[in-house]
């Protein structure tokens, strides 16, 4: 299993607050993503880096930012949390050159009340 | 809109019965990919399809990619409680994303 940890698995928040949701990987890949899934949506992108410090958003942006220091981390931030962002979290890696092939983190799931 | 549509979205059958989950789209995709999601977990890769035309095996599972490398099948022979899940295709354009579809929740009853 490719080695990508999630923290916090479970967090329950309040409408207004800001919420970081932390992606950490021991593969050193290029590429991370972060992906939120909902009933009847499948995963839908929500920001992906294909680099440290470089960035780009995805279908589902609005109301998210990230931001790579590390290879190894990607951070995701909802800066003023909505009820419409209550779901499942999850990133991903891809090593890119020609392999597309992305590796899931366990998720994490996030209730704004 | 969905950019890959699957059908059906909800499948619950009997064990032993066969069983096809379809991925449409009308976009061309120079890989699509089959994973498969177990409740509280990520999704795993099941397949990679490249070529239109292309058919992969894995044990009871057969994956078609389409001739106009537009659609594909997931075929599950025989099917066994284990194969319950949610099953995602996801297409690649050719840059360093994926785009998915909603998924197929599949039940094989005992």
């Amino acid at each position: 299993d490719a080695g990508i940890t999630q923290s916090p698995r479970h967090k329950v928040t309040e409408t207004g607050t800001p919420v970081t949701l932390r992606c950490h990987q021991t593969e050193n890949h290029r590429y991370m993503y972060w992906y939120r899934q909902d009933p009847g949506h499948g995963l839908r992108l929500i920001h992906y880096s294909y680099g440290v410090k470089d960035t780009d958003k995805g279908e589902v942006s609005d109301g998210y930012s990230v931001s790579r220091s590390k290879t190894e981390d990607f951070l995701l931030t909802l800066e003023s949390a909505t009820s419409s962002q209550t779901s499942v979290y999850f990133c991903a890696i891809s090593p890119g050159q020609g392999q597309w092939t992305q590796y899931f983190g366990p998720g994490t799931r996030l209730l704004v009340l | 809109t969905q950019l890959l549509e699957q059908s059906p979205q909800f499948l619950s059958i009997q064990e032993g019965e066969n069983l096809t989950v379809y991925c449409n789209s009308s976009s061309v995709f120079s890989s699509l990919q089959w994973y498969r999601q177990e409740p509280g977990e990520g999704p795993v890769l099941l397949v990679t399809v490249v070529t239109g035309g292309e058919v992969k095996k894995l044990k009871r599972l057969t994956f078609q990619f389409g001739d106009a490398r537009k659609d594909s099948s997931l075929h599950i022979t025989a099917a066994q409680p284990g194969d319950t899940g949610l099953y995602l295709c996801a297409g690649n354009q050719g840059a360093q994303k994926l785009v998915f579809g909603q998924g197929t929740r599949l039940t094989i009853n005992p």
